[in-house]
C-alpha cells in the first residue's frame, strides 16, 4: 500500500467552486506539505504544516487553505476555484526527527485539478 | 527568497549515452537533493547530499554537492529507456528546515 495517498486523483470542475483535496500518510511523519506543479515552473510550495498545531504559508498560498486534521492528514482547499488554480497538486511529508535527513521528503501520487 | 536555476531545460539523448545536469543557486545550501518524477507520479528521491564537495553514486547516478555549496549536478551513465521523466534538483539551507527549494526541473528523453 501507498504511504502517501491523495484523493481524489483527477477532478473536473467549474469557476466558482468549492474543491477540497485530501492527503493520508501511514509514514508516521510529523511534518506535510502541499505543492503545485505547472508545466516548466517546477513545484512551488502552497502550504507546509510541522505538526498539528502548525500551519506556514508557502510561496503561493493565495486563494488555497489548509486543514491538518491530525497528524495523518492534511487537506487542501480551493474556496473559490479559478481556471489558473488548474495544475498538477502534490502532497508530501517529511520526517523531523531525521536530523540531517529531515529535508528528504516522500510525495503522493498527485491530483490533476481542471477548473473549467 | 532563494532561486535555483537547473538546466538544461530538456534533454533527447539516444540510449547508451550518458548524461549531465546540474543546478545552480544565487544562495548557499547546506543539503542538496534530487528527485525523478515519472509520468502519473510524484518525485522520488533518488540521492541526498550533505557535505560540501560529497560525491555520492545510486546505482548508474551520481551527485555532487558543489564546493561553494551553490551548486550540485547529477550525472546518468550508460541511459536506458526507463530513465525518461522529471528531475528536480532541490536545495535547502538549513540541515533540518523541513522545507526544500525545487528547480524547475530537467525533462529527459531517451530514445530506444
Amino acid at each position: 500500500d501507498a504511504d502517501v495517498t491523495q484523493t481524489p486523483r483527477n477532478r473536473i470542475t467549474k469557476t466558482g467552486k468549492r474543491i477540497m483535496l485530501e492527503c493520508s500518510q501511514t509514514k508516521g511523519h510529523d511534518r506535510m506539505y502541499w505543492y503545485r506543479q505547472d508545466p516548466g515552473l517546477g513545484l512551488r510550495l502552497i502550504y507546509y504544516s510541522f505538526d498539528v498545531k502548525d500551519i506556514n504559508k508557502g510561496e503561493i498560498s493565495d486563494g488555497y487553505s489548509v486543514s491538518r486534521q491530525a497528524q495523518a492528514k492534511f487537506s487542501l482547499s480551493l474556496e473559490s476555484a479559478i481556471p489558473n488554480q488548474t495544475a498538477l497538486y502534490f502532497c508530501a511529508t517529511s520526517d523531523s526527527g531525521q536530523g540531517t535527513k529531515s529535508n528528504e521528503q516522500f510525495f503522493g501520487p498527485g491530483t490533476r485539478l481542471t477548473v473549467l | 527568497g532563494q532561486q535555483l536555476n537547473q538546466s538544461p531545460q530538456s534533454m533527447f539523448i539516444q540510449e547508451g549515452e550518458d548524461v549531465s545536469m546540474n543546478c545552480t543557486s544565487s544562495s548557499i545550501f547546506n543539503t542538496w537533493l534530487w528527485y525523478k518524477q515519472e509520468p502519473g507520479e510524484g518525485p522520488v528521491l533518488l540521492i541526498a547530499l550533505y557535505k560540501a564537495g560529497e560525491l555520492t553514486s545510486n546505482g548508474r547516478l551520481t551527485a555532487q554537492f558543489g564546493i561553494t555549496r551553490k551548486d550540485s549536478f547529477l550525472n546518468i551513465s550508460a541511459s536506458i529507456p526507463s530513465d525518461v521523466g522529471i528531475y528536480f534538483c532541490a536545495g535547502a539551507f538549513n540541515t533540518n528546515a523541513g522545507k526544500s527549494t525545487f528547480g524547475d526541473g530537467t525533462t529527459l528523453t531517451v530514445k530506444p
